[in-house]
């Protein structure tokens, strides 16, 4: 049971370059969810997925955008990359089922968009 | 517009000490007020609360919700270096949705 995972860890992209961030779990959770967190701050919601074939924005989804095809998989594509797009992006799940539903973080992507 | 506020911002203690962090919210649909640990890497969760009273976890730390003043407090006594990490206060606010909405951080240092 690996939990969320993301890929790739580390990654620099030039001005107007694309890339897709990957993130991947294995607890069979309905819910998923993006965020970005920019250095001494906490995170912002980008978009989320209440299940497979279904999402929608979060807080700051300019210049980004998701897909949902299986219930394991949760890619976030940069278009364009900006210099504003540095930043840590985490991924997270939940199942939001019983009295307990807290989300599951993976280890994060480290974009520099330079 | 929902906001989650933290205070202090950043907190240096020796070990030993006791220390109390501050989350206050304003949402318009209250859920659930979750704290997480975050040691440079991604956030691990610590406590969910969703009704006023207290949760404790490991002994040391322990958190309490007031939902009638809209605001969580998060206590640790005798502190240790790894518990050095920035806490992050987060309100669900929504019913199906999950969505959280998470203030700032505050930083906590653990001198020996």
């Amino acid at each position: 049971n690996a939990g969320v995972t993301q890929t790739p860890k580390f990654r620099i992209l030039k001005i107007g370059q694309s890339m897709t961030l990957q993130c991947a779990q294995d607890m069979n959770h309905n819910y998923m969810y993006w965020y970005r967190q920019d250095p001494g701050m906490g995170l912002k919601l980008i978009y989320y997925s209440v299940g497979a074939g279904i999402t929608d924005k979060g807080e700051v989804p300019n210049g980004y955008n998701v897909s949902r095809s299986t219930t394991e998989d949760f890619p976030l594509r940069l278009e364009l990359a900006a210099p504003s797009q540095t930043s840590v992006y985490f991924c997270a799940s939940s199942n939001r089922q019983g009295a307990r539903y807290e989300q599951y973080f993976g280890p994060g992507t480290r974009l520099t968009v330079t | 517009e929902d906001k989650v506020v933290q205070s202090p911002l950043s907190l240096v203690v020796h070990e030993g000490d006791t220390v109390t962090l501050n989350c206050s919210y304003e949402v318009t649909n209250f859920r659930s007020l979750l704290w997480y640990k975050q040691e440079k890497k991604a956030p691990t969760f610590l406590f969910m609360l969703t009704s006023s009273g207290i949760e404790k976890k490991s002994g040391r730390l322990s958190s309490i919700l007031d939902k009638k003043e809209l605001f969580s407090i998060l206590n640790i006594t005798a502190t240790q270096t790894g518990d050095s990490a920035v806490y992050l206060c987060a309100v669900d606010s929504s019913s199906n949705t999950g969505k959280l909405i998470f203030g700032q951080g505050t930083t906590l240092q653990v001198k020996p």
